[in-house]
């Protein structure tokens, strides 16, 4: 079965703090991908990044980065010197031939205050 | 903007009616998908379509109808909703259907059940 895991249901920050948001994924398949998505109040969820399992390479874009670890099914995602419009629900998600569909974690709220 | 355009963006209908949830994409994408939505929880896939016919149904209800008319359209037919379908509804395509590609959102139709 695929699980996704995200233990942190809100996380509030001041403007300017750094912030790290987990992501924690089951899967028996070999093959799979990873993705972020935000989903701001107005409702579409927008993609944000995608990973393949056999690419464990760190990626940064602008003050978003992504930290892939196979040996610990983690895909954690950290917004650097966070701004007030970073404030939405993001949630990781998990795409496996087996489930042939995505699998969502539950989505971490992040609040980010002036 | 999205380039996934939902109608109407909020509906509000009796557990009699009919009604129609409209998506549109002009992006030349072959896989659309409805997926719903409650409150502080993530989506959940409902249906697939691939080169305009049904591919995945997630056993939903024959209370929604799903229908392709065209690679760009995709449209979900309402009809004797219960009030657990107040929810909301969203669009999304991906330039095939395979793991690998991001899945792009409309806005949503925020949809209510009297």
């Amino acid at each position: 079965a695929q699980k996704v895991t995200q233990a942190q249901t809100e996380i509030s920050v001041v403007e300017k703090e750094d912030v790290t948001l987990d992501c924690v994924y089951e899967t028996r398949d070999t093959t799979y991908y990873l993705f972020w998505y935000k989903q701001p109040p107005s409702g579409e969820l927008v993609f944000l990044i995608r990973r393949n399992s056999f690419d464990e390479q760190n990626e940064i874009s602008g003050r978003y980065s992504w930290n892939f670890q196979k040996s610990t099914s983690s895909f954690n995602f950290t917004i650097t010197a966070s701004q007030v419009v970073d404030s939405a629900v993001y949630f990781c998600a998990l795409y496996t031939g087996t489930a042939s569909k995505l699998t969502f974690g539950t989505g971490t709220r992040l609040q980010v205050t002036l | 903007d999205t380039e996934v355009t939902q109608t109407p963006k909020h509906l509000v209908m009796g557990m009699t009616n009919k009604k129609s949830l409209k998506c549109e994409q002009h992006m030349g994408h072959r896989a659309m998908y409805w997926y719903k939505q409650k409150a502080k929880k993530p989506p959940e896939l409902m249906f697939v379509y691939s080169y305009e016919k049904l591919s995945i149904n997630e056993s939903v209800p024959s209370r929604f109808s799903p229908e392709c008319p065209n690679s760009s359209l995709l449209n979900l037919h309402l009809h004797a909703l219960q009030p657990e379908d107040s929810a909301l509804y969203l669009c999304a395509s991906s330039q095939v259907l395979q793991g690998a590609q991001p899945q792009h959102f409309g806005d949503g139709t925020r949809l209510s059940i009297l």
